[in-house]
């Protein structure tokens, strides 16, 4: 089946500082890649979507200049928390749709997860 | 707007019991509806989903979701639930106008107790 890979799965990091996690579709192309944030005992916030080639297109209240997305390949997006602060602190979940399947039934491929602990 | 709804925070079930996580949905067009799993600390895991066709969709690990049109609802169920399916539970509605989003619920998160 089809697998995304996201690291690191932990990190720690201290305020001020830049945090990149990766976001790899190891079976599959994606053209487009999704990053989420999860808070405790909460759903999903799609934060923005990655795009291979062009810019990301971020959700309404997220800030693109704190948060940035870079989708260089077909099979690999990154996104960098820079300048990192405590509130930063959540997990985060990369997902991919394969770009060979019917756009309109082929479900979500997720990562599994990113915890990040900004001190 | 696109919208899944899940109304319980927690069920509690005994192991061997049959099980059901509900959730309803509000779409405009046709509903794409999905069912994730996410063990702690770790990403999510596609359980099933319903595009078209039978009402009842198989999925993996037993587990099986009922589309019902009239009540706008697409519960997750299994006839005998284990203690390794202690977890949380995402129903997702995927937007019929823009097939890359998908609309999460609230999460449910399911304890078997032996």
């Amino acid at each position: 089946g089809a697998v995304v890979s996201q690291h690191p799965s932990r990190v720690i990091c201290k305020s001020g500082t830049s945090v990149k996690i990766e976001c790899r579709s190891l079976d599959f192309q994606a053209t487009t890649m999704f990053w989420y944030r999860q808070f405790p005992k909460k759903s999903l916030m799609l934060m923005a979507t990655s795009n291979e080639g062009s810019k990301a297109t971020y959700e309404q209240g997220v800030e693109k200049d704190k948060f940035l997305i870079n989708h260089a390949s077909l099979t690999l997006s990154t996104l960098t928390v820079t300048s990192a602060h405590p509130e930063d602190s959540s997990f985060y979940i990369c997902s991919a749709r394969d770009s060979n399947r019917a756009s309109n039934t082929g479900e979500l491929f997720f990562g599994e997860g990113s915890r990040l602990t900004v001190l | 707007a696109q919208s899944v709804a899940q109304p319980e925070d927690q069920v509690n079930v005994a192991e061997g019991n049959p099980l059901t996580v509900k959730c309803t949905y509000s779409v405009s067009g046709n509903p794409y509806l999905f069912w994730y799993v996410q063990y702690p600390n770790r990403g999510l895991q596609f359980l099933l989903k319903y595009i078209t066709g039978d009402n009842l969709v198989k999925g993996s690990y037993g587990f099986e979701a009922e589309f019902n049109k009239s009540q706008t609802s697409f519960h997750l169920k299994k006839p005998s639930a284990l203690v390794s399916d202690s977890a949380l539970y995402f129903c997702a509605v995927r937007d019929p106008y823009n097939f890359n989003k998908f609309y999460f619920g609230s999460g449910t998160k399911l304890n078997v107790k032996p």
